[in-house]
C-alpha cells in the first residue's frame, strides 16, 4: 500500500512570494490533514478535511493561507504572500474513515519550506 | 495552555541503557486517545502506538512499554535495551473526543529528542 505523498519535498522562496504544497493521501482514505511543524517544536494541525469538506480550518491563518481538496482526494495548501515565520515543514496525513479521535494518522514525508 | 507536556527536550543514552520519555497531558474530556509517534531524522512521522482514556493497562511491544496512569495524567514511553537505531525525535500526542472538540486533532507536544550512541 502506498504511503502519503507529497510535493515538492523542499522550498526555498523569498518573502512575499507565493508557495504552493500537494499531497495525495492513502487510497481510501476520507479524511486529510495539514500540519505545520517549527523546527524544535511539534506538527500543529492547520486544517482537516472530510472527504472534500471541511472540518476545522480554526489554526489556518486564512489571510495568507489556503487549501483545498475539490475532488475529495488530493490536496493542496497554499501560501500567499509568504513571511519569514512560514519557515516550517508543512505535514500532510491521512486516516481511514470519517473524522474520528480514535483514527491513527498516517503521515506523509513533508515539504521543507524556508522564507529568506 | 499546553495540552501535552513533554519536559525533556534532549535525552543521550548509550547502547543497550534503558530510556524513559516522559508525557504529561490535559484534557477535560472522559474520552482521549493518547499515541506516541517517531519521526526518524527523515522526517515522516510513523505510529508507534495508541491508549484510550478507558485503557490504563500497561502495553509491551518488543523493546517498547508504554506506563499509562490516569491519576497523574501521565503516558510514559520506555525503550528497553536501547540501539542506535531508535535515535529520532519522539512525540507524544492527544486526540479528545468530547462535545466540542474536533475529532481527528491531534495536539503534539514538543517532541523528546533521543539519541542513542555506540
Amino acid at each position: 500500500e502506498a504511503g502519503v505523498a507529497q510535493s515538492p519535498r523542499y522550498k526555498i522562496i523569498e518573502k512575499r512570494q507565493s508557495v504552493a504544497f500537494w499531497c495525495n493521501p492513502i487510497s481510501g482514505h476520507a479524511t486529510l490533514y495539514w500540519y505545520q511543524q517549527i523546527l524544535g517544536q511539534g506538527p500543529k494541525l492547520l486544517i482537516q478535511f472530510q472527504n472534500n469538506g471541511v472540518v476545522d480550518d480554526s489554526q489556518l491563518p486564512k489571510d495568507r493561507f489556503s487549501a483545498e481538496r475539490l475532488k475529495g482526494v488530493d490536496s493542496t495548501l497554499k501560501i500567499q504572500p509568504a513571511k519569514l515565520e512560514d519557515s516550517a515543514v508543512y505535514l500532510c496525513a491521512s486516516s481511514n474513515g470519517l473524522a474520528g479521535a480514535y483514527n491513527e494518522q498516517f503521515f506523509g514525508p513533508g515539504t521543507r519550506l524556508t522564507v529568506l | 495552555a499546553q495540552k501535552v507536556t513533554q519536559a525533556q527536550t534532549e535525552i543521550s543514552v548509550v547502547e543497550k541503557e534503558d530510556v524513559t520519555l516522559d508525557c504529561v497531558y490535559e484534557t477535560r474530556d472522559t474520552t482521549y486517545y493518547l499515541f506516541w509517534y517517531k519521526q526518524p531524522p527523515s522526517g515522516e512521522l510513523v505510529f508507534l502506538i495508541r491508549r484510550n482514556s478507558f485503557d490504563e493497562q500497561n502495553e509491551i511491544s518488543g523493546r517498547y512499554s508504554w506506563n499509562f496512569q490516569k491519576s497523574t495524567s501521565s503516558f510514559n514511553f520506555t525503550i528497553t535495551a536501547s540501539q542506535v537505531v531508535d535515535s529520532a525525535v519522539y512525540f507524544c500526542a492527544l486526540s479528545e473526543e468530547g462535545r466540542g472538540s474536533t475529532l481527528g486533532r491531534l495536539y503534539f507536544g514538543r517532541g523528546t529528542q533521543l539519541t542513542v550512541w555506540p
